[in-house]
């Protein structure tokens, strides 16, 4: 079975860091481009970022120079670095697969990440 | 600019069908999109990819009262006979090199 697992979410003072990690399993990770998405209580998706199969990373403005993807193959797991982060960054923050460079097929269940003092 | 917009909510009887839609900004009317269903304090699952042609390919999961069209720069979802698990958020998504958007989601309520 295909599946995503997402951990490292919590609460984190305004200015913080927070490492978010994904354990993929069921399929051959290092196959496809993997995606975070974040949304808060109440509202909808927010794509946040992505990397490619060949490494390439891409980010929205609202994170762009504070938050970092990367992947580890050996470990079929993703990562979000995350740094000085606000209030705005609270959010239950997904992982996504990418279908063949396409659309998400396949979403974890999320964690949550509270800024806060 | 890419972006998707999407109604805020909708709702029907059970038994009943509902016709969601998600259109594409103007000089993107080629793009195909994804739908996506989120239930109450679930994370979201794919349904369908929608090409602009209408053609689509659906989930492992998902049911086959789930149909997908398009015109011009529109995007539907269909839900036919409809079902109190499907009231739900529902969300159509699109991406370009580099960039991926999501419409506001549409609430759907079974009357």
């Amino acid at each position: 079975e295909v599946q995503l697992v997402e951990s490292g979410g919590g609460l984190v003072q305004p200015g913080g860091s927070l490492r978010l990690s994904c354990a993929a399993s069921g399929y051959t990770f290092s196959n496809h481009d993997m995606h975070w998405v974040r949304q808060v209580t109440g509202k909808g998706l927010e794509w946040v970022s992505v990397i490619g199969i060949a490494g390439d990373r891409y980010y929205a403005d609202s994170v762009k120079g504070r938050f970092t993807i990367s992947s580890e193959s050996a470990k079929k797991t993703l990562y979000l670095q995350m740094n000085n982060l606000t209030a705005g960054d609270t959010a239950v923050y997904y992982c996504a697969r990418t279908h063949s460079g396409d659309y998400m097929d396949v979403w974890g269940k999320g964690t949550t990440v509270i800024v806060s003092s | 600019q890419l972006m998707l917009t999407q109604s805020p909510s909708a709702s029907a009887s059970p038994g009943a069908s509902v016709k969601l839609t998600c259109t594409l900004t103007s000089g993107h009317s080629t793009y195909a999109i994804a739908w996506h269903q989120q239930q109450p304090e679930k994370g979201p699952r794919f349904l369908m990819k929608l090409n602009s042609d209408g053609s689509h390919t659906k989930g492992a999961g998902t049911p086959d009262r789930f149909s997908g069209s398009s015109s011009g720069a529109e995007r539907y979802l269909t839900i036919s006979s409809l079902q109190s698990e499907d009231e739900a958020d529902y969300y159509c998504q699109t991406w370009h090199t580099g960039i991926v958007v999501f419409g506001g989601g549409t609430k759907v309520t079974v009357l």
